[in-house]
């Protein structure tokens, strides 16, 4: 399957604790985001790499999410003391990008329930 | 004034039937338009794009664009009941991240 995979697909923590979350995007594709979905909303823009660099964060990001893409491959997200407003499905889309055209897809999502 | 706006729905339409589902934005400057596909409890799918006024045919889907007017639709023909999901619209307004509606959600019923 070529398609993006994100790890785990479930998670269950309890508040404050810390998570982390994988992507792994299309092999070819160069550019890799993150979103947040919650019920009857859609996808909020969090973040996005281009190869390693992230290039832009979203001013809804705030100081306890972090993501990294190192060697500009898979990519993590992670959120420090986690509060039950962080309760959502974590979206990681990529695309291969030029100009402006940028057609995304979407992994199949890592749905966080913060008790 | 939300950036992408969509009627929430439900939109119900009878099996074989046309589905018309509408989207404005608000950015003059959005370069490009989306419609994904997602049903219930599973990650968003992409269905269409379009960049230019006018109509883009994929199957039996249409998806229809006038800048003029800010305002993308998509049109399915001959409707299956497997074609129940929720719709989103998604604009790239000339930066990285896109923009999505809240989705219209769509049953067809047999």
């Amino acid at each position: 399957d070529t398609g993006v995979s994100q790890d785990p697909r479930h998670k269950i923590t309890k508040r404050g604790q810390n998570v982390t979350f994988r992507c792994d995007p299309i092999s070819e594709h160069n550019r890799l985001y993150w979103y947040r979905q919650t019920l009857g909303q859609g996808p909020e823009f969090l973040t996005y790499f281009q190869n390693e660099a992230q290039l832009e964060k979203s001013r809804l990001l705030s100081d306890r999410f972090s993501a990294e893409r190192p060697k500009g491959s898979f990519s993590t997200l992670e959120i420090q003391r986690t509060e039950q407003g962080d309760s959502a499905m974590y979206l990681c889309a990529s695309s291969f990008a030029e100009g402006s055209y940028n057609e995304q897809f979407f992994g199949p999502g890592t749905r966080l329930t913060v008790l | 004034q939300k950036e992408v706006e969509q009627n929430s729905g439900p939109l119900s339409v009878p099996e074989g039937a046309i589905a018309s589902l509408n989207c404005t934005y608000s950015d003059r400057g959005s370069q490009s338009f989306f419609w994904y596909r997602q049903y219930s409890g599973k990650s968003p799918e992409l269905i269409m794009f379009i960049y230019s006024n006018g109509d883009k045919e994929d199957g039996r889907f249409t998806a229809q664009l006038n800048k003029a007017s800010q305002y993308v639709s998509l049109l399915i023909r001959d409707s299956q009941p497997s074609d129940s999901a929720t719709y989103l619209c998604a604009v790239n307004q000339g930066r990285e991240d896109m923009r999505f509606g809240a989705g219209t959600r769509l049953t067809v019923k047999p």
